[in-house]
């Protein structure tokens, strides 16, 4: 059965520090991966998706950016944090072709 | 402009009681339709789906959800409601479904169900 694992499971960083969160996928090959922030009252914001390795593509211009360097592996990051960019981040993949997404347990981010 | 209105934040019903989330979109063709539940700090859970054909879908945990095309609107339901379904709901479409759709899914703002014993 296929499994989606994202660590860490909490997170605190200063304003201005570095991020990298990582998200893969058990038991699927060549999977859509995505990436969705979601703040408190605001639902859920699709970030980034991928079709491929290498292949990323943006829904909204922000402070973050994702890589995909391995079929299986979602990495989102950023250069500076900002404190809007608290939230919790929640990854999800998807048979491609599928339209069903499935959730990993996401990662509380909290920019101090 | 597309979108996928929840429009009750907050509901509370009693235990044993029966449930009726409302979720209602703005597209021009039936997009693909999905209810999530989210638990205190997890990730989300696929409810059940709606693609085409009965309009009245069943789904796990023993809800359901009834698509009406000329309401625009997919209400979740659950004919008597458990303590442990306390949690946060989800409604989400895709909009681009059945035009080679990356699934890039559309999600309401979520609607939080509390239970009252």
């Amino acid at each position: 059965s296929q499994t989606i694992h994202q660590w860490p499971a909490t997170l605190v960083q200063p304003v201005g520090s570095p991020l990298s969160l990582e998200c893969t996928v058990e038991g699927t090959s060549n999977p859509n991966l995505y990436w969705y922030r979601q703040a408190a009252g605001r639902g859920l914001q699709l970030l980034f998706y991928s079709v491929g390795i290498g292949q990323i593509s943006s829904e909204v211009p922000q402070n973050l950016s994702a890589s995909r360097p391995q079929d299986r592996q979602f990495i989102l990051s950023s250069k500076k944090l900002l404190l809007s960019d608290s939230g919790f981040y929640l990854c999800a993949w998807s048979v491609s072709g599928n339209y069903e997404q499935y959730f990993g347990p996401g990662t509380r981010l909290t920019v101090t | 402009a597309q979108s996928v209105t929840q429009p009750d934040i907050h509901i509370t019903v009693s235990e044993g009681a029966s449930l009726e989330l409302r979720c209602n979109y703005s597209y021009g063709a039936t997009p693909y339709l999905f209810w999530y539940v989210q638990s205190p700090g997890q990730g989300l859970q696929l409810l059940l789906k709606y693609f085409s054909g009965d309009t009245l879908v069943q789904g796990i945990k023993g809800f359901e959800a009834e698509f009406k095309r000329s309401q625009s609107s997919f209400n979740l339901m659950k004919p008597s409601v458990h303590w442990s379904d306390a949690a946060e709901y989800f409604c989400a479409v895709d909009p681009f479904a059945y035009g080679g759709s990356q699934g890039n899914l559309i999600f309401g703002k979520g609607t939080k169900l509390s239970v009252k014993p």
